[in-house]
């Protein structure tokens, strides 16, 4: 089975650039998440989707940040403007139900310049 | 508000040895699942156990197992037997009645030989 698919693996902007992630869930899973980690911290949860639908977006930063899972599989997420602390690197999981286990890509890790 | 702690911002432990990384939440959600991934350096974030909390028995997964008091709002991880590839950043997530799958801040294991 393959895993869940991100791209790119690593991204250089500068500030106020806009640049854009993808992600291919696991095949079947319905829930996405898209978290943020800032190097040494925990994930945190930027958007869930439970198919093509909005879970939560509470801690997405909606003047800048956008994301939109089309057909309830893969996924993209954009920022634009990046600044400076966007720097982090942006996960995507998949699961097949809420409340079951995620599955993680390898992340793109962004750096803003 | 649903609330993770870990305390623990990095432990010490010797090969072969037990190793219990601290985990505490908050929530007023009767329904939740607890969940501990392991983040090698690396960077992929690996699913290690899973406890529900309407579960009567604590879980085990191989070396891993979760020592769940549900009174005291805790869901502790024991790793036993540490190997030297244990040596990673461990986090507590729960997925609460909303489905959220949030994470606590993570705790540094270092396995020394």
């Amino acid at each position: 089975e393959a895993g869940v698919a991100q791209s790119p693996r690593y991204k250089i902007i500068e500030k106020r650039q806009s640049v854009a992630f993808w992600c291919n869930p696991i095949s079947g899973h319905a829930t996405l998440y898209w978290y943020q980690q800032i190097l040494g911290q925990g994930p945190k949860l930027l958007i869930q989707f439970q198919n093509n639908g909005v879970v939560d977006d509470s801690q997405l930063p909606k003047d800048r940040f956008s994301a939109e899972r089309l057909k309830g599989v893969d996924s993209t997420l954009k920022i634009q403007p990046a600044k400076l602390e966007d720097s982090a690197v942006y996960l995507c999981a998949s699961s097949l139900l809420t409340n079951t286990e995620a599955f993680f890509g390898q992340g793109t890790r962004l750096t803003v310049v | 508000a649903q609330k993770i702690t870990q305390t623990q911002p990095g432990m010490f432990v010797q090969e072969k040895e037990a190793v219990t990384l601290d985990c505490t939440y908050d929530t007023s959600d009767p329904s939740y699942g607890l969940f501990w991934y392991k983040q090698p350096s690396s960077g992929e974030m690996i699913f290690l156990i899973y406890q529900g909390s309407y579960d009567q028995q604590n879980a085990t997964e191989g070396r891993y197992s979760l020592n769940f008091q549900k009174a005291r709002k805790s869901a502790n991880l024991v790793i036993s037997a540490s190997q030297l590839g244990d040596s990673a950043m461990y986090f507590c997530a729960m997925s609460f009645n909303d489905y959220k799958l949030s994470f606590g801040a993570g705790t540094t294991v270092t396995v020394r030989a």
